[in-house]
C-alpha cells in the first residue's frame, strides 16, 4: 500500500529565512506527487505537482519541490518565507487508479 | 465559478441525531470525495465516487453513507451521530480524465457531536 510520511509535524522559522518541509513516500508503482496548503479555516489548495519530466517542480507563492526517486522523497522548499506562509502543508501521493493518500501534515509557523 | 461548495459550515449535533452534509461542484468533475480531518492526523478518505451512480468506500467509511445521483452533488449522511465523528469534513472533486488530476476542495464543515 502507498503511504506518505511527513517527517516534521511542526516547523517554526523566522521571517525571510529559508524553509524545507520534508516528505517521503512509499509506492510500488509509478507515483504522482502533490503538495497542498491549508490556511486557517479554509480547504486545501494545490501548491504544486509532480507527474513526470523535470524533477524540480515550481509552484505558487515561490515554493518549489524536488522529486528524488532513489530517496523516495519530495521535499518542499522556499528560499525566503513570509508571515503569510503560516499554514499547514500536506504532501500527497496519487498511486494511479485510487484516490490521493495524504500525509499527516506539517504546520509551518513563520515568526516575525 | 463557485468551485466546490459545502453546507453547512458549522453544526452541533446531539448523540444519536442524524444529518446530511451537502456538497456540490460546478466544474463538471466526474470524481468526488469526502474526507475527515482530525488534528495531527491529516485527511482520511471516507467515501469517493467516480461518477453518478457509483460510490466506493475509503479508509474510514463506518458510520457514514453517501449517494451520487447527479454529477454535481455528493451528500454525506450521518445516521446515528457519535462523539467520534466530531471532526472537520471536506468535500473535493477532480476531473476524471487520463492521468492523475489535482483535487479541488471546499472550505469544510465543522461538526461537533455532544
Amino acid at each position: 500500500a502507498q503511504s506518505v510520511t511527513q517527517l516534521d509535524s511542526q516547523v517554526p522559522v523566522f521571517e525571510e529565512a529559508p524553509v524545507e518541509l520534508r516528505c517521503n513516500y512509499s509506492s510500488s508503482v509509478s507515483v504522482y506527487l502533490f503538495w497542498y496548503v491549508q490556511y486557517p479555516n479554509q480547504g486545501l489548495q494545490l501548491l504544486l505537482k509532480y507527474l513526470s519530466g523535470s524533477t524540480l517542480v515550481k509552484g505558487i507563492n515561490g515554493f518549489e519541490a524536488e522529486f528524488n526517486k532513489s530517496q523516495t522523497s519530495f521535499h518542499l522548499r522556499k528560499p525566503s518565507v513570509h508571515i503569510s506562509d503560516t499554514a499547514e502543508y500536506f504532501c500527497a501521493v496519487h498511486p494511479g487508479n485510487t484516490p490521493l493518500v495524504f500525509g499527516k501534515g506539517t504546520r509551518l509557523s513563520v515568526i516575525a | 465559478n463557485a468551485g466546490v461548495t459545502q453546507t453547512p459550515k458549522f453544526r452541533i449535533l446531539k448523540i444519536g441525531q442524524s444529518m446530511t452534509l451537502q456538497c456540490t461542484q460546478d466544474m463538471n468533475h466526474n470524481y468526488m470525495y469526502w474526507y475527515r480531518q482530525d488534528p495531527g492526523m491529516g485527511l482520511k478518505l471516507i467515501y469517493y465516487s467516480v461518477g453518478a451512480g457509483i460510490t466506493d468506500k475509503g479508509e474510514v467509511p463506518n458510520g457514514y453513507n453517501v449517494s451520487r445521483s447527479t454529477t454535481e452533488d455528493f451528500p454525506l449522511r450521518l445516521e446515528l451521530a457519535a462523539p467520534s465523528q466530531t471532526s472537520v469534513y471536506f468535500c473535493a472533486s477532480s476531473y476524471g480524465g487520463q492521468g492523475p488530476q489535482p483535487q479541488h476542495f471546499g472550505d469544510g464543515t465543522r461538526l461537533s457531536i455532544l
